[in-house]
């Protein structure tokens, strides 16, 4: 199995701040690598897939990058809505594994 | 509009059985591959099947292969996933999701709001 890797964990920042998150891969997996965003009691949302792939209707301050092993999300100009847990997940095989998560909470 | 909504979730004892089921709409069913994540309560989220839009392949994680059977019909849009032999880890909320292309890519678009299902004596 491909084990994800997620830093930090938890983070604390203030609106209008960048923040970027980590995700490591056991093994290459190209680009493919999704990120998605859960918020407490509901479902989560895709926001990149591929890496680097905007999903349609997410903000244009959410970016991926990254490819093999090393893949980051930032989001620019941190708005309210925009704290809660983000999950990477790798596609390229099964099982499809997901990153342990990190927590996006308010300074 | 994209909407899956998944019922058949319940406590059931260990040993037991259950399934569940999702309805989508919104979208041709018949065109996209389909999967069940599922997320224990404060926990992370686990892949746990996928199936092929014909339903002619499916996938599981090896924590449930064996025990769980992920079905599809085509003509009523629907998508099942057959619980059996369950365990209290099998505790968890479960998610029926949208594959983003019609082969099993694992880009999950969209997602139900989930049921629940809880496993205990």
């Amino acid at each position: 199995d491909i084990q994800m890797t997620q830093s930090p964990s938890s983070l604390s920042a203030s609106v209008g701040d960048r923040v970027t998150i980590t995700c490591r891969t056991s093994q290459s997996i190209t680009n493919s690598l999704n990120w998605y965003q859960q918020k407490p009691g509901k479902p989560p949302k895709l926001l990149i897939y591929d890496a680097s792939s905007l999903q349609s209707g997410v903000p244009s301050s959410f970016s991926g990058s990254g490819s093999g092993t090393d893949f980051t999300l930032t989001i620019s100009g941190l708005q309210p809505e925009d704290f809660a847990t983000y999950y990477c997940q790798q596609s390229y095989s099964t099982p499809y594994t997901f990153g342990q998560g990190t927590k996006l909470e308010i300074k | 509009e994209v909407q899956l909504l998944e019922s058949g979730g319940s406590l059931v004892q260990p040993g037991g059985s259950l399934r569940l089921s999702c309805a989508a709409s919104g979208f041709t069913f018949s065109s996209y591959a389909m999967s069940w994540v599922r997320q224990a309560p404060g926990k992370g989220l686990e892949w746990v099947s996928s199936i092929s839009a014909s339903g002619g392949r499916a996938y599981y994680a090896d924590s449930v292969k064996g025990r769980f059977t992920i079905s599809r019909d085509n003509s009523r849009s629907m998508l099942f996933f057959e619980m059996k032999t369950v365990r209290a880890e099998d505790t968890a909320v479960y998610y029926c999701v949208k594959d983003r292309l019609n082969t099993v890519t694992a880009d999950f678009d969209y997602w139900g709001q989930g049921t629940l299902v809880t496993v205990s004596s």
